[in-house]
């Protein structure tokens, strides 16, 4: 059964520590994003990768860094750098990078700073 | 700046009723517009979409509808059904400069049984 796997669910995180969430595609994808989603806000992209081996900024970048190296897998780390972690993140692919590619979700992992 | 609005955060029908759900965008270089569904504790699924070149896109009870000179465009339930009671988000994305889509707030729609 084809989809998007996010893990972990919940994460939890010290101060000033990094962390990686993770994010596997079994749909052939070549195209994959991040995404945060904070209350009462729409989603905004991070990240985006339209094929292996690169990747390119979002929106909303600093603090957080990704790597494409094989096409089924796309984890985002989030950083000490990033002042405001607490979110909602999702992540999502679509079959290339082009335009009217509608984009397919993980059920997302919610970070929280302990 | 929120290129795409969606001013009500929340809605209300009663089962069997038609369910409006409406977006605007400030960007006239949108040209594509998706409709996502999501439930609690799961990602958005894919609902509906429709091109600039269309004004409407019909599947089973949902249709989109597009305003291009009002920069408006709305999704329609009918009939509305308690299954129907999620968070709906518009997205848009043009073709012109780098691919991606602009996400609105969303509108949580409850479906009165």
């Amino acid at each position: 059964d084809g989809g998007i796997t996010q893990s972990p669910k919940y994460l939890f995180r010290k101060e000033g520590q990094n962390v990686t969430l993770s994010c596997e595609q079994n749909l052939n994808h070549d195209a994959m994003y991040w995404y945060r989603q904070d209350p009462g806000q729409g989603l905004r992209l991070i990240y985006y990768s339209q094929i292996v081996n690169d990747f390119q900024k979002g929106d909303i970048a600093e603090g957080y860094s990704v790597s494409r190296e094989k096409k089924e897998s796309f984890p985002l780390t989030v950083t000490s750098a990033q002042k405001n972690p607490t979110a909602f993140y999702l992540c999502a692919s679509s079959l290339t990078g082009g335009w009217g590619q509608p984009q397919h979700f993980g059920d997302g992992t919610r970070l929280s700073i302990l | 700046d929120q290129q795409v609005k969606q001013n009500s955060p929340s809605l209300s029908v009663q089962e069997g009723r038609i369910s409006i759900l409406n977006c605007d965008y400030t960007n006239s270089m949108f040209d594509y517009f998706l409709w996502y569904k999501k439930y609690p504790a799961e990602g958005p699924t894919f609902l509906i979409s429709i091109s600039s070149i269309k004004d409407k896109n019909e599947d089973g009870r949902f249709t989109v509808f597009l305003n291009k000179s009002a920069k408006h465009l709305s999704l329609h339930i009918v009939p509305s059904q308690p299954g129907d009671s999620a968070v709906y988000f518009c997205a848009a994305s043009t073709t012109s400069g780098t691919y991606k889509y602009i996400f609105g707030t969303g509108t949580r729609l409850k479906v009165l049984a």
